[in-house]
């Protein structure tokens, strides 16, 4: 059964900071992985969507990278701005469609 | 474009109630649906995948004669919570997606408070 795992749970960073957000899973067979921003209340915004043949998306201030070897996916944003505060979710889609999620990562960033 | 709107966003009803909670995919045709319950500093877990004209697949653990899926056409599934009691209180989230392995678009959620 896959895990998906995501660590810190919590961050919290000045502004102008890089943030730095992990998520590992167990099984290496994904279709894709996907990054989420959620925020308070809401649904999810899709940030990035990386194939399984890819190592790695860009859109504007996020990168986000995969190694499916070793069962890792790291987004990063750089220069961190407080709308930027938010719970991160990464989520991995199986061959069935189905997305199996992290628990999240919630980002704050002080002014 | 692919908007999906969920609605009510907010419902609190009373222990024993049924409550429908519906998904609309504003924009494009949405062949697959799915349904999320999200629990406080949880991850979302999914309960059911509905596709268009069929019967939903529910997860393992999920009573489907407790939350009924109805998708009855390419816009539109409800979810309804039947005989709701307090641990069903929860965040329910929708996703639409083309197909089933195309990407999932969420709706806002709706939170339900059983008293």
């Amino acid at each position: 059964k896959q895990e998906v795992t995501q660590i810190p749970a919590a961050l919290s960073v000045p502004e102008g900071e890089n943030l730095v957000l992990n998520c590992s899973f167990t099984d290496s067979a994904i279709y894709n992985l996907q990054w989420f921003r959620q925020d308070p209340g809401k649904g999810l915004t899709s940030l990035l969507l990386i194939q399984s043949s890819q190592r790695e998306q860009t859109s504007g201030r996020l990168n986000a990278s995969l190694d499916k070897s070793s069962g890792r996916s790291t987004l990063y944003i750089a220069a961190s701005q407080p709308g930027d505060s938010a719970t991160y979710l990464c989520a991995l889609t199986d061959s069935w469609g189905k997305l199996q999620f992290g628990a999240g990562t919630q980002v704050v960033v002080t002014p | 474009g692919a908007v999906v709107s969920q609605h009510p966003s907010w419902v609190i009803c009373k222990s024993g109630t049924s409550v429908k909670i519906e998904c609309r995919s504003l924009d494009f045709q949405a062949t697959t649906m799915f349904w999320y319950r999200q629990f406080p500093k949880q991850s979302l877990m999914l309960m059911a995948t509905s596709n268009e004209g069929s019967k939903a697949t529910y997860e393992q653990g999920v009573e489907k004669d407790k939350f009924l899926i109805n998708h009855a056409s390419l816009t539109l599934s409800t979810l309804t919570v039947t005989s709701a009691h307090p641990e069903d209180s929860s965040f329910y989230i929708c996703s639409a997606s083309r197909g089933s392995r195309q990407p999932q678009h969420f709706g806002d959620g709706t939170r339900l408070s059983i008293l």
